[in-house]
C-alpha cells in the first residue's frame, strides 16, 4: 500500500524566513509520481510541481526549491524568503496507478 | 481557457437525503476523478471516470456513485447521506487516462445536518 507522511502538522514563520516542508512517500512501486500542491482557504488545489521517481534532480523555481531523494523516499519543499501569500496548507501526494494518495498536509502560516 | 468548474459551491442537506454534485473538466481533458476532503484531512480518492465508465474506485461505499457524460462532464451522487459525509468534494480532470496532469476545481462544500 502507498502512504504519504507529512510529519509537520503546522509551521509558523516570520516573513522572509526560509522554511522547509517535509514529505515521505512509501510505496513498493518502482515507478511513481510525486507532487506538491498548495491549498489556500478558497479550497482549490494549486499545482506546484510534479516529479517522477526516476528524476532525482533538484529543482528551483523562483523562491521555491524541491529536493527528491529516492533512497529515503523524501520529497522536501523549501520556500526561500517566505511571504505572507505563502500561507496555506501544502500537500505532497503521490501516485502510480492514476489516482493520488494524499497525506494530511502541512499548514504554513507566514506572519508579517 | 476555463479550468475545472464545480457546482454548487456550497450545499446543506439533511441526513438520509440524496445529493448530486457536478463537474465540468478543463477543456481538452477527458478523464475525471473525484476526491473527498474531510476537515483537517487530505483528499481521499473516490473514483475516476473515462469514456463514461468508472475505471478506478477508492475505498468508498456503494452509496457513492457517479456518471460521466459524452461531453466529459461528470456527476457525483451520494445516497442516504450521513453526518460523516460532510466534506469538501473536489473534482480533478486530466488530459488522458493514466496521465498525471491533474487540474483541480475549487470544490463543493457539503454540510449534512
Amino acid at each position: 500500500a502507498q502512504k504519504v507522511t507529512q510529519a509537520q502538522t503546522e509551521i509558523s514563520v516570520v516573513e522572509k524566513e526560509d522554511v522547509t516542508l517535509d514529505c515521505v512517500y512509501e510505496t513498493r512501486d518502482t515507478t511513481y509520481y510525486l507532487f506538491w500542491y498548495k491549498q489556500p482557504p478558497s479550497g482549490e488545489l494549486v499545482f506546484l510541481i510534479r516529479r517522477n521517481s526516476f528524476d532525482e534532480q533538484n529543482e528551483i523555481s523562483g523562491r521555491y526549491s524541491w529536493n527528491f531523494q529516492k533512497s529515503t523516499s523524501s520529497f522536501n519543499f523549501t520556500i526561500t524568503a517566505s511571504q505572507v501569500v505563502d500561507s496555506a496548507v501544502y500537500f505532497c501526494p503521490g501516485g502510480s496507478q492514476g489516482n493520488l494518495i494524499f497525506g494530511k498536509g502541512t499548514k504554513l502560516s507566514v506572519k508579517p | 481557457d476555463a479550468g475545472v468548474t464545480q457546482s454548487p459551491t456550497h450545499l446543506i442537506k439533511t441526513r438520509g437525503q440524496q445529493v448530486t454534485l457536478r463537474c465540468s473538466p478543463k477543456s481538452g481533458h477527458d478523464t475525471v476523478s473525484w476526491y473527498q476532503q474531510a476537515l483537517g484531512q487530505g483528499p481521499q480518492f473516490i473514483f475516476q471516470y473515462y469514456e463514461e465508465e468508472e475505471r478506478q474506485r477508492g475505498n468508498f461505499p456503494d452509496r457513492f456513485s457517479g456518471h460521466q457524460f459524452p461531453n466529459y462532464s461528470s456527476e457525483l451522487n451520494v445516497n442516504a447521506l450521513l453526518l460523516g459525509d460532510s466534506a469538501l468534494y473536489l473534482c480533478a480532470s486530466i488530459p488522458f487516462l493514466g496521465g498525471y496532469g491533474y487540474t483541480f476545481g475549487s470544490g463543493t462544500r457539503l454540510t449534512v445536518v
